[in-house]
């Protein structure tokens, strides 16, 4: 089975700080995504990538970055943390045409 | 522009009874389907998928059933457990060339005794 690891189930940030989010897998898929999931709006794509050092911009990049230096890991960074970001963030992984497979989720708190 | 839709955010069903969950898309241009189901702090996971050259898929108590033209899709589950109370998403993409799926906001199920 796949394994896609978050690095933290739970972190809370101070406004204005930067925030690293990490996410590794271990089953060499070339596509990893971030999403954010908030009530009643669903898993929102942020943004994705189909390979190392390629990346595309989602539905709402607004105040994030991502890197994916190697295949098996892909983070996800808010560059000035903002209360509005509060959020769970969800990472997956796919390959083909098989739909994905998931992290457990980070739920950030941003006071 | 929310382009697949989840019109009911929770569904209350006895257990041994069907659950019906409902998803409506507005692209013609989706060919596959998936949902997903999604137990609190943890990730969702992959229950079952549709190819839009068929119009039911059933695997065990969960089928899906696609209405390419009415653009909707729902799943069945019969017969509900309590163990299948979870937030349901549905989920779909186009072409063969990419990955990314769009998903809907989400059926909260809960299956009560």
């Amino acid at each position: 089975d796949v394994k896609v690891t978050q690095s933290s189930r739970y972190l809370v940030k101070r406004t204005g700080e930067k925030v690293f989010l990490e996410c590794v897998q271990d089953m060499d898929h070339e596509n990893m995504f971030w999403y954010r999931q908030d009530p009643g709006l669903g898993l929102r794509l942020i943004y994705f990538s189909y390979d190392v050092k390629m990346k595309e911009k989602g539905d709402i990049p607004e105040g994030y970055s991502v890197s994916r230096e190697k295949k098996e890991r892909f983070s996800l960074i808010l560059e000035s943390a903002s209360t509005n970001q509060t959020s769970m963030y969800l990472c997956a992984t796919s390959r083909g045409n098989y739909g994905y497979t998931f992290g457990s989720g980070t739920r950030l708190t941003v006071v | 522009d929310q382009q697949v839709k989840q019109n009911s955010p929770s569904l209350s069903v006895q257990e041994g009874r069907i659950s019906i969950l409902n998803c409506d898309y507005t692209n013609s241009m989706f060919d596959y389907f998936l949902w997903y189901k999604k137990y609190p702090a943890e990730g969702p996971t992959f229950l079952i998928s549709i190819s839009s050259i068929k119009d039911k898929n059933e695997d065990g108590r969960f089928t899906v059933f696609l209405n390419k033209s009415a653009k909707h899709l729902s799943l069945h589950i019969v017969p509900s457990q309590p163990g299948d109370s979870a937030v349901y998403f549905c989920a779909a993409k186009s072409g063969a060339t990419t990955d990314k799926l769009i998903f809907g906001t989400g059926t909260r199920l809960q299956v009560f005794p």
